[in-house]
């Protein structure tokens, strides 16, 4: 199947800075790209989706302003955590797609905000 | 978005064929189902996608009755490898497609 590339795959920052997590699709172009976070033992939460040259569509209850999405080339989106809290800590995975039915995921970032 | 409907937990012992059923009692004509796989730490894995009646690969066959009203995961002989979580998810094949991700069943494949 298609390779989906996430980096870093393991962060560590302090409170208050930002921190920018990297999606590339590696043999295709992705035309969409999903940003998902998982808590423990949860599920995936879709956090907002993104179409190559667009403003990326944020969940509901998902602040654009704090989770910064860039899909400005047809292999690359970036997810950006703004001033990062202790609370962000979360494992975050990206998904993109080309235009067949499945998506295909990297291999998720797990962040720690101490 | 069709909504989707699994077990939370299913147990299996090695060398047995495990089925696990989802139910998508919305789903929509343009829908497709599609199931993943996670194991901790990763990024889910695509296994297998259907429409409708029977699809098999090489590692696992999915079942979807005529109504497409649920669907049926099949993994022969499971090992120990294959722990994880399953996921379904139903859509449409469009670019404006949002995988929505259920809470998925967790299949511990016992010695």
């Amino acid at each position: 199947g298609a390779v989906v590339s996430q980096h870093p795959s393991r962060v560590i920052c302090k409170s208050g800075t930002s921190v920018k997590i990297e999606c590339r699709s590696l043999d295709f172009q992705a035309t969409t790209m999903f940003w998902y976070r998982q808590f423990p033992k949860q599920s995936l939460m879709l956090m907002a989706t993104s179409n190559e040259g667009s403003k990326a569509t944020y969940e509901q209850g998902v602040e654009k302003d704090k989770f910064l999405i860039n899909h400005a080339s047809l292999t690359l989106s970036t997810l950006t955590v703004t001033s990062a809290h202790p609370e962000d800590s979360s494992f975050y995975i990206c998904s993109a797609r080309e235009g067949a039915p499945e998506a295909f995921f990297g291999q998720g970032t797990r962040l720690t905000v101490v | 978005l069709a909504k989707t409907t699994q077990p939370i937990s299913m147990d299996s012992y090695e060398g047995q064929e495990v089925n696990i059923t989802c139910s998508h009692n919305n789903i929509a004509t343009n829908d497709y189902i599609t199931w993943y796989q996670q194991f901790p730490s990763q990024g889910p894995r695509f296994i297998i996608q259907g429409y409708k009646t029977k699809v098999t690969n090489e590692v696992a066959s999915l079942f979807i009755p005529a109504d497409r009203k649920s669907s049926t995961l099949s993994l022969p002989r499971v090992s120990l490898s294959d722990t994880a979580v399953y996921y379904c998810l139903v859509g449409e094949d469009n670019y404006g497609q949002n995988f929505v991700f259920g809470p998925g069943t967790r299949l511990s494949v016992l010695p």
